[in-house]
């Protein structure tokens, strides 16, 4: 099964409240990747973390990387309309039998929905 | 750039037939990946090529072929189409293991 666990589901705001999602992988991770799709488009790259504890800022976005690198989260403060989308986490995990972190393995995605 | 292009974009098929989703990227990128979509599953890794020649099998890879004769390339078959086979498939490359992938637009595929 997915080894890349991502929750809410589902998240409904007012616009100008804050959301996080977070990710957790039964297995370390070599990074982490985080996405946005917007609806109908294709996942676009957001950001990666490498280091573990590594904490990283873009603009109103905020990304962690777990000590262990097996966990991480994105905090959006005060949302806007235009952060409408879903929003995915993605590591690099070894499928059974495998011999390498080059399978890039997505989280369910968090979707999230901004009330005016 | 056109980066990774997917064609078709729509696909319609009956039960039984069979058809080879196109993907290409001109970014010169080693690495190249299938994912599908479904609500609630996420993108799910169907399969995944290190390079040319070099392919190797995903999350949920049954009922899909895939090759990998050049860099650029890299079609995904489907053997005889399900109706659990209907999805969003999107391709998706990137240089190596710490770089960021790159999605095409990705193709809905429906299977009456």
């Amino acid at each position: 099964g997915q080894q890349v666990m991502q929750i809410p589901q589902y998240q409904h705001v007012q616009e100008g409240e804050d959301f996080t999602t977070y990710c957790n992988s039964s297995t370390t991770l070599s990074n982490i990747q985080w996405y946005k799709q917007r609806p109908g488009g294709h996942p676009v790259f957001l950001i990666q973390l490498v280091k573990s504890g590594e904490v990283k800022k873009q603009k109103r976005l905020t990304f962690q990387f777990g000590e262990a690198k097996k966990n991480s989260s994105l905090h959006i403060t005060a949302t806007q309309t235009t952060d409408v989308g879903t929003y995915f986490c993605a590591g690099r995990v070894r499928y059974a039998g495998g011999t390498s972190y080059g399978k890039l393995t997505f989280g369910q995605g968090t979707i999230l929905t901004v009330h005016p | 750039n056109a980066g990774v292009t997917q064609t078709p974009k729509f696909q319609v098929l009956k039960t039984g037939q069979s058809m080879t989703l196109q993907c290409a990227q001109d970014m010169n990128h080693e690495y190249m990946s299938w994912y599908r979509q479904d609500p609630g599953m996420g993108l799910r890794l169907i399969h995944y090529s290190v390079g040319a020649g070099i392919t190797d099998q995903g999350e949920v890879p049954n009922g899909y072929n895939v090759s990998r004769s050049t860099t650029e390339d890299f079609p995904l078959r489907l053997l005889s189409a399900a109706p659990s086979q209907t999805s969003v498939y999107f391709c998706a490359s990137t240089t190596g293991l710490h770089t960021e992938a790159f999605f095409g637009q990705g193709t809905r595929l429906t299977v009456v």
